[in-house]
């Protein structure tokens, strides 16, 4: 069971906006500003597209953003395009004595 | 080229031992941590444990089950178990992230994955 909860697929047409949550507790979303994000296509590697809440890595779309706020943070993807269709996942920094991050389940996006 | 290349696909039978592993290139291995995930069939990403030289942090619920090794001389991680089960088979991917840095607490580079298929 993942500590990090997101919605189990978010959908929208091409040049809408959708916007994923992912929800934490006091020991990771809320303690700390080191949320990121992972697109996954199947079969592939899966990427890096925000860190630390809201920074995008070089070369990664401006369509993508991030933000927080106290145990949720979100993800923006403006302008749906086709390739944009993924599961993307939530990641965060975790006070643990073991494992220091946990993922979020997945969110299934499909760009109807 | 920058990269992380994991070994091929694996058929075990129950019980057997194997290891696979995540070579880098490309960058100073020794400056980042090599975590690995597990994708079981349907599911979504789990992280498995996480490790820097000798430093090894495990998800408790893999703890004993499988061990996370490094070689630093050829850039390579290893994960191994003694015994697998059916319940191991998943796709199985590594990723590093920076020891400090601006992304040091993010993944920014990921193997293509090793899929294990375990049959009973």
């Amino acid at each position: 069971q993942s500590a990090l909860t997101q919605p189990a697929s978010v959908s929208g047409s091409p040049g809408q906006s959708i916007t994923i949550s992912c929800t934490g507790t006091s020991s990771d979303v809320a303690a700390y500003d080191y949320v990121s994000w992972y697109q996954h296509h199947p079969g592939k590697a899966p990427k890096l597209i925000i860190f630390d809440v809201s920074k995008r890595p070089s070369g990664v779309s401006d369509r993508v953003s991030g933000y927080k706020s106290a145990d949720t943070a979100f993800l923006t993807i403006s302008g749906l395009q086709a390739d944009d269709e993924a599961d993307y996942y939530c990641n965060s920094y975790t006070v643990s004595s073991t494992s220091p991050y946990v993922l979020g389940p997945g969110t299934k996006v499909t760009v109807l | 080229e920058v990269q992380l290349v994991q070994s091929g696909a694996e058929v075990k039978k129950s019980g057997e031992s194997l290891r696979i592993s995540c070579q880098g290139s490309g960058f100073r291995f020794n400056k980042y941590w090599i975590g690995w995930a597990r994708q079981s069939p349907g599911k979504g990403l789990e992280w498995m444990g996480i490790i820097h030289d000798s430093d090894i942090r495990y998800k408790s619920s893999f703890q004993g089950h499988v061990t996370i090794s490094a070689d630093s001389s050829t850039s390579t991680s290893y994960l191994q178990w003694t015994s697998v089960k059916p319940s191991d088979t998943a796709m199985y991917y590594c990723a590093r992230k920076e020891w400090y840095g601006e992304l040091q607490y993010a993944f920014d580079l990921w193997g293509q994955g090793t899929m294990v298929t375990v049959s009973s």
